[in-house]
């Protein structure tokens, strides 16, 4: 079965960094995208940024670009996601999804997401 | 900064037919932005329904389809079921960055 298996739910305080995974199974890891997507509390969806695993090719959306990291460790099948510092603004659910550009661009399998608190 | 636009909120009868708009700040949408369509339910994480354009995943049902209409992507749905009321998202590629449009509330009464 093709999943992607979200870490789990962290609360943090502002000023604190953080990491979080997102980790394949059940396909070739290293042959797809994986795009993260950020959805704060009753809001919509926005797309952070994406990497290819194989060779790390990294996209990043202007709006999240210097205020996250995306890698992937292909060794694992792990994608992450990561902040040097936290704000209280970036209290969100995020997901992770897989995608793929040959034979049309499909994003397909969603993580659970996880669930990230920033609060004194 | 590019906008993607859908409508707010619909509502369709049980049975009924729905068409689910998508637009883009930057002109009319055509197949190069690979108009991608997901559902999320209260809870849930999204699921995928459609890609490039008109393209089903091997799970979504037959009542879906997608399509371009008039400058914009669209998400049909035709005969809507009770569990169809969700939220709906579409996404659009701009030759490397990816945004979603702002959602539409579809409500089934």
């Amino acid at each position: 079965e093709v999943q992607l298996v979200q870490s789990g739910a962290e609360v943090k305080k502002p000023g604190e960094s953080l990491k979080i995974s997102c980790k394949g199974s059940g396909y070739s890891f290293t042959s797809y995208w994986i795009g993260w997507v950020r959805q704060m509390p009753g809001k919509g969806l926005e797309w952070m940024g994406i990497i290819y695993p194989g060779d790390s090719d990294t996209r990043y959306s202007p709006s999240f670009q210097g205020q996250v990291t995306i890698s992937a460790d292909k060794s694992i099948s792990t994608a992450y996601l990561q902040w040097s510092s936290l704000k209280a603004s970036d209290t969100a659910m995020y997901y992770c999804v897989r995608g793929s550009t040959s034979g049309g661009h499909a994003f397909d399998i969603w993580g659970q997401g996880t669930m990230v608190t920033v609060s004194s | 900064q590019t906008v993607v636009t859908q409508e707010p909120s619909l509502t369709v009868s049980p049975g009924g037919t729905v068409t689910l708009t998508c637009a883009s700040s930057t002109g009319a949408v055509t197949s190069g932005y690979y108009p991608n369509w997901f559902q999320q339910k209260p809870g849930q994480a999204p699921r995928a329904l459609i890609y490039s354009t008109s393209n089903k995943h091997s799970w979504t049902p037959a009542r879906f389809s997608g399509s371009l209409l008039g400058g914009k992507a669209a998400l049909t749905l035709s005969g809507v079921q009770p569990e169809d009321e969700a939220e709906y998202y579409c996404l659009l590629y701009y030759g490397g960055a990816r945004v979603f449009g702002g959602g539409t509330k579809l409500t089934v009464l």
